[in-house]
């Protein structure tokens, strides 16, 4: 069964780093292109970043590009968000998808204020 | 970058239809998604390559197509189908969501 878990959100100042992780299980996701959206409270769904499956391509949002990093960890069957330069509309519920959108996680609230 | 247009909302009675539109240019190149999304839940995979409905979907959403717009439809809506539902494509690298419909079941 596939399963995947967010972790990483919290409270952080703008300006300020934060990394997000997602644990997946009941499936290998060296296989999949796998996403970011993220929704902001009250908003509708952003797409915000993809990692290939082998790693190689790295696609993003223009509101988040030369901020965000994507990237995977195979050993450990673990995505990862890092996201720099934090600014309040980055305060969002961010989600990791595996690639098709079947599966989702539940999210991790990334809440950015000073 | 490319933008999919949907109405903000749709209301519609037990038991009667509601249809969904989304346009949008990139749609001329991809097949469109569709997802239903609750209040405090993740979104849900409803529709996929246009028309495709995953397993454990109910058989009144169905996706259709017509030049660069796609459309959801809810046959004989169940109260249980009040939620926002997005559509969602993505082409040369653009990967997009459409704005969000709400639909009202009452």
């Amino acid at each position: 069964q596939v399963q995947l878990v967010e972790s990483g959100g919290g409270v952080v100042q703008p300006e300020r780093s934060l990394r997000l992780s997602c644990a997946a299980s009941g499936f290998t996701i060296s296989s999949y292109d796998m996403h970011w959206v993220r929704q902001a409270p009250g908003k509708g769904l952003e797409w915000v970043a993809v990692i290939s499956s082998d790693g190689s391509n790295k696609y993003y949002a223009d509101s988040v590009k030369g901020r965000f990093t994507i990237s995977r960890d195979n050993s450990k069957n673990t995505l990862y968000l890092q996201m720099n330069s934090l600014r309040a509309e980055d305060t969002a519920l961010y989600y990791c998808a595996k690639d098709g959108f079947l599966d989702w996680g539940q999210g991790t609230l990334v809440t950015v204020s000073s | 970058s490319h933008e999919l247009t949907q109405p903000s909302s749709v209301s519609v009675s037990p038991g009667q239809t509601a249809r969904i539109t989304c346009s949008g240019d990139v749609l001329a190149k991809k097949f469109a998604r569709w997802f239903q999304q609750k209040p405090g839940q993740a979104p849900v995979l409803v529709i996929y390559k246009d028309t495709e409905r995953p397993s454990g979907i109910p058989e009144r959403f169905s996706g259709s197509r017509s030049g660069t717009t796609v459309t959801l439809t809810i046959s004989g809506a169940q109260v249980e189908d009040e939620a926002d539902y997005y559509c969602y494509s993505a082409a040369d690298n653009n990967y997009v969501f459409g704005s969000g419909t709400k639909v009202t079941v009452l």
